[in-house]
């Protein structure tokens, strides 16, 4: 298996522009997840799906993100409008558990690093 | 509120030592525990996960440990070598249902040749 694929793996773009980040996930993993790293905050959950749904966006930091699982091998995070805060790695993973979980571990892409300026 | 801290931040030690990986949290109401390699500019690779009802995992020359009572888990590494070098995370997924998993920080792992 290719594991889970992000697009791009690096974007730069000026602040007010819209980010797309898109990811991949294994094939057969039903819960997917977006995850955001920064030096000062660690490893933060935007958000996760299950079975294509939104389970917990709790982690959503603004009404300028959003998130889409269209289907069960591809999604997609907006940032709209960036700003240069929104710099960091952005993470997607996924796993093949359902809700009530199971024990199987977690698998993350490479991670898209965004630059906003 | 669930918090899981990684001491120390970073660590530098020479080819062939054993040494020990500390992470701890403060809701001992977890489901599991895993631990995670981070390689620089890369994804998180899991290493071993601990279920609740374990207490150890060991997967070649690594060993988790599990004390759940205590919120504290270890990772052991045997005869480090310079390909070990690498951050180290730990997270751990709280009862109830929800996947969300909590990260510590990480400890940055350095192994001199």
């Amino acid at each position: 298996d290719a594991g889970v694929i992000q697009s791009p793996r690096h974007e730069v773009t000026e602040m007010g522009q819209e980010v797309t980040l898109r990811c991949k996930p294994i094939s057969g993993h039903n819960s997917l997840f977006w995850y955001r790293q920064t030096m000062m905050r660690g490893l933060e959950l935007l958000i996760y799906f299950n079975n294509n749904v939104p389970i917990d966006d709790s982690g959503m930091p603004e009404d300028r993100f959003s998130a889409k699982m269209p289907n069960a091998s591809f999604s997609t995070l907006k940032i709209q409008p960036s700003e240069p805060r929104d710099s960091a790695v952005y993470f997607c993973a996924s796993t093949p558990t359902g809700t009530g979980g199971s024990n199987s571990p977690l698998h993350f892409g490479n991670g898209t690093r965004l630059t906003v300026t | 509120k669930q918090e899981v801290t990684q001491i120390p931040a970073a660590l530098s030690v020479p080819e062939g030592e054993n040494l020990v990986l500390n992470c701890s949290f403060t809701d001992s109401a977890i489901y599991n525990l895993q631990w995670f390699r981070q390689d620089p500019g890369k994804g998180l690779t899991s290493l071993l996960l601990i279920q609740s009802s374990q207490r150890e995992q060991t997967s070649g020359r690594l060993n988790a440990s599990l004390d759940k009572s205590s919120g504290r888990s270890t990772l052991y590494i045997a005869a480090s070598q310079p390909g070990d070098s690498a951050t180290y995370l730990c997270a751990v997924r709280p009862q109830g249902g929800s996947e969300k998993l909590v990260f510590g920080k990480g400890t940055k792992l350095t192994v001199n040749p």
